[in-house]
């Protein structure tokens, strides 16, 4: 079983859709968790951490689930800018950060 | 500005041709990573290092080799054993702090390796 497995996608939504994204992880040691997002040719940037408690940041909300081992994200309203990679990635503590493959997300006017 | 540098951005290499990538950063982080990205692929970890003078072969070490001589500096050389060195390179960097909010990684903005 992978570390981080997320689902490629792609996933074609149009304007103002509501698309969620999970992530499964197999480290049950796992102590951080984040979504990343990049962009066609560029690196990584953070997108928000994901917290116990679940987060929201404006039209992004972010849940962990440790007993099932996932994480979710979600985004309301979808905009055309929104169109990119979403990382999954998980942190063991003291190790490098484990990142998943990406879903690919596209949002259609 | 607090960041982390990579460069080139764009660098090619003629077969045989060991070429050394360059990654800065002034983020006083502890922990330096390199990581590799095919066309249409996720991230793949070549090595990283958490400590100066000391660092860890990653999943794809093979070809590629490291030094850590200072904190802000952690040089990735591609060598001519790596068969198949086309690809985007990626350095990162992040505190090896246990609270979740310190240990996000931070990425400099890649070089693109083309052999010709």
């Amino acid at each position: 079983r992978k570390e981080v497995e997320q689902d490629p996608g792609p996933f074609n939504v149009p304007e103002g859709a509501t698309v969620a994204f999970n992530c499964t992880y197999s480290n049950s040691a796992s102590q951080s968790f984040f979504w990343y997002r990049q962009d066609c040719r560029k690196e990584p940037k953070l997108l928000m951490s994901v917290y116990s408690s679940g987060n929201e940041d404006g039209r992004f909300t972010a849940q962990l689930n440790r007993a099932s081992q996932y994480i979710s994200l979600l985004i309301r309203d979808s905009k055309l800018s929104d169109s990119a990679t979403y990382l999954c990635v998980v942190n063991v503590g003291g190790t490098p950060l484990v990142f998943g493959k990406g879903t690919r997300l596209s949002v259609i006017a | 500005d607090g960041g982390i540098t990579q460069s080139p951005k764009y660098l090619f290499r003629k077969e045989g041709q060991n070429v050394t990538l360059s990654c800065e950063q002034n983020l006083n982080h502890d922990a330096m990573y390199w990581y590799r990205q095919d066309p249409g692929q996720g991230l793949r970890l070549i090595y990283y290092s958490q400590i100066v003078n000391d660092f860890q072969k990653g999943d794809i070490a093979e070809g590629y080799s490291v030094s850590r001589e200072k904190k802000e500096s952690f040089p990735l050389t591609v060598t001519s054993a790596q068969k198949n060195p086309t690809a985007f390179y990626l350095c990162a960097s992040s505190t090896l702090g246990r609270v979740q909010e310190d240990s996000e990684a931070f990425f400099g903005q890649g070089t693109r390796l083309t052999v010709v």
